[in-house]
């Protein structure tokens, strides 16, 4: 393991409180990704960023911020506006190479919000 | 659109029997196909991918560009092998990865 980190591995926030979570990468990859896990919904995807200071929207973006001001990090704020924030946070980046999509992930943050 | 249908939510089977988890997509050009699985408080991790065209930890997945399908299989099933185990399709241009909903898989003893 090593890699891509997340921390930290539990949040608790109370509703109406803005959550950030970490996510640092050491392989050198340009692109990372936020995704969301739900049981029976699989991994669907928050935001991603192909280079530094550029990122896009995903599937399920509303709610949710994000910055990639280095390389090596980038951080997801869960805002109040998302209804539904308790879930299982996933990281990974990717080479970002024409010839692999291939991506690495992280460990997970698991968020619960009362 | 692009889309990664994996239509078992849960699949059980016994130990020492043959298993395949199903897994199709929609994509008309020439995809990247994966397997990720993760285990039981472990992070999710590749399992293999198409081009590759290797077995690992008893497990193997040919794309059918016919079919657009690339189930994952292997012979005989292991208790280790319990996890859930994701598809995922990457494209040219993309510069992502579409995942399915994921297959539990449950291994009897």
């Amino acid at each position: 393991d090593g890699g891509i980190t997340q921390s930290p591995k539990y949040l608790f926030r109370k509703e109406g409180q803005n959550v950030t979570l970490s996510c640092e990468q050491n392989l050198n990859h340009d692109a990372m990704y936020w995704y969301r896990q739900d049981p029976g919904q699989g991994l669907r995807l928050i935001y991603y960023s192909q280079i530094v200071n550029d990122f896009q929207k995903g599937d399920i973006a509303e709610g949710y911020s994000v910055s990639r001001e280095k390389k090596e990090s980038f951080p997801l704020t869960v805002t109040s506006a998302q209804k539904n924030p308790t879930a299982f946070y996933l990281c990974a980046s990717s080479r970002n190479s024409d010839s692999s999509y291939e991506q690495y992930f992280g460990p997970g943050t698991r968020l619960t919000v009362t | 659109a692009q889309r990664v249908t994996q239509p078992e939510k849960l699949l059980s089977v016994f130990k020492g029997a043959p298993v395949e988890l199903k897994c199709n997509y929609s994509y008309s050009g020439s995809p990247e196909l994966f397997w990720y699985v993760q285990y039981s408080r472990q992070r999710l991790q590749l399992l293999l991918r198409h081009i590759s065209r290797e077995s690992i930890k008893g497990f193997t997945a040919d794309l059918n560009k016919g079919e657009t399908s690339f189930h994952l299989k292997k012979p005989f099933a292991q208790e280790e092998d319990s996890a859930m185990y994701y598809c995922a399709l990457g494209f040219q241009g993309a510069q992502k990865l579409v995942f399915g909903q994921g297959t539990r898989l449950t291994i009897n003893p």
